[in-house]
């Protein structure tokens, strides 16, 4: 199976400032990746897939890049409605596994 | 209005077994591969289990199969989780999902329900 690894596990910054959380595979998925953001008690949202393509309503702010292991989401200017635990996952091969999250927290 | 509505969770004992059902609407669910997915109270998500659209290819996780089975009617319109043998670890918020508006050939999940919580405990 294909691991997920994001760094990091959590972070803390202000509205405005510029965040980027960065997802690896344990082996390479070309850019088979999407990227979710989680609110308490609800469910995921999808932002990016395919490592950089914006899913339709998803503010230009966020931004993926990356293929092969190394990936990273970007957030230009921080939002309040952005603090959030982030999720990446490979849907490369199966078992499409999640990586642990990244929990964004307001500094 | 498109969406999907999980129901069948519940408090089970260890060893119990429950199913659990998605109902989809406003969409031709026969054209949309299902997946299911969970999250662990205070944890991160796991992806679960998949079903192509016609319900001939079916994957698993490592840490369900021989125990969990997915199936879908399309008849009905409905998904469905049959797990057996549950265990503590199985406790957790059970998410359905699938593409949305994306296109056929992409696994990632736009659209999900609002989940039903399986509590294994005795």
């Amino acid at each position: 199976d294909i691991q997920m690894t994001q760094s990091p596990s959590s972070v803390s910054a202000s509205v405005g400032d510029r965040v980027t959380i960065t997802c690896r595979a344990s082996q390479g998925i070309s850019s088979w990746l999407a990227w979710y953001q989680q609110k308490p008690g609800k469910a995921p949202k999808l932002l990016i897939y395919a490592a950089s393509s914006l899913q339709s309503g998803v503010p230009s702010r966020f931004s993926g890049s990356g293929s092969g292991t190394d990936f990273t989401l970007t957030i230009s200017s921080l939002q309040p409605e952005d603090f959030a635990t982030y999720y990446c996952q490979q849907a490369n091969s199966f078992p499409h596994t999640f990586g642990q999250g990244t929990r964004l927290e307001i500094k | 209005e498109v969406q999907l509505l999980e129901s069948g969770g519940g408090l089970v004992q260890p060893g119990g077994s429950l199913r659990l059902s998605c109902a989809a609407s406003g969409f031709t669910f026969s054209s949309y591969a299902m997946s299911w997915v969970r999250q662990a109270p205070g944890k991160g998500l796991e992806w679960v289990s998949a079903i192509s659209g016609s319900g001939g290819s079916t994957y698993y996780a490592d840490s369900v199969k021989g125990r969990f089975t997915i199936s879908r009617d399309n008849s009905k319109n409905t998904l469905y989780l049959q797990m057996n043998s549950l265990r503590a670890e199985d406790t957790a918020v059970y998410y359905c999902a699938t593409r949305g508006n994306l296109l056929p050939r992409y696994w990632y999940f736009d659209l999900w329900g609002r989940g039903t919580l399986v509590t294994v405990s005795s």
